[in-house]
């Protein structure tokens, strides 16, 4: 079955700073991959995603790019805001997971004003 | 509009009791889906309809038992839980089932079992 290997953290920034949260897909296929963020007490929202090869998806200043030779999806922003501190899940859909979505493992990140 | 609504949004209920949990998409989507959400964790798979036909069981215990009335609506009945099943349980939805589409969240429904 795929698998999702995501950076874990916790990650502690400070405002304005340039965040970086790494991803990889493992698929016998070629995935759909996505960014989920989960702000506390909340339900996972879409941020962003891409469909095929050197899709780049972006939101709210977040943006990640599909690169297929290492089937990677890593989140950047270029400065953090205290409101962006939430839980990040990167995960993919393929079928050779039957297309259940596959989730990373979250990164807790807090920006400290 | 990508809007999943979830209801009630908190829960708290005894062993034996019986209540339902409600989830609504009017995207037209096809598919929907329960997970359960336990903290510091991602949410893990329970149940897929596709077409209002349940196509996936992730061998969930029978005191959780799903419903899909019609294409818009998706119930969790609960009853005889135990502790460890307090967690968020999440709804979502997709254009379509066997897919890499995107499943769209609702807000998630707490659920405490004392």
């Amino acid at each position: 079955g795929d698998s999702v290997t995501q950076m874990e953290g916790p990650v502690t920034l400070s405002e304005e700073a340039f965040l970086t949260i790494n991803c990889t897909y493992t698929a016998t296929g070629y995935p759909s991959l996505f960014w989920y963020v989960q702000y506390p007490g909340e339900g996972l929202q879409l941020l962003l995603k891409a469909t095929k090869a050197d899709d780049k998806g972006s939101n709210k200043g977040f943006e990640a790019t599909y690169r297929k030779e290492t089937t990677s999806f890593h989140l950047e922003k270029g400065s953090v805001q205290v409101s962006d501190s939430a839980v990040y899940f990167c995960a993919g859909r393929s079928g050779g997971s039957n297309y259940k979505l596959t989730f990373g493992k979250g990164t807790l990140l807090t920006v400290n004003p | 509009d990508t809007e999943v609504t979830q209801t009630p949004k908190h829960l708290v209920m005894g062993m034996t009791n019986k209540k339902s949990l409600k989830c609504e998409q009017h995207m037209g989507h096809r598919a929907m889906y329960w997970y359960k959400q336990k903290a510091k964790k991602p949410p893990e798979l329970m149940f897929v309809y596709s077409y209002e036909k349940l196509s996936i069981n992730e061998s969930v215990p029978s005191r959780f038992s799903p419903e899909c009335p019609n294409s818009s609506l998706l119930n969790l009945h609960l009853h005889a839980l135990q502790p460890e099943d307090s967690a968020l349980y999440l709804c979502a939805s997709s254009q379509e089932g066997l897919t890499a589409e995107t499943q769209y969240f609702g807000p998630g429904t707490r659920l405490l079992v004392l």
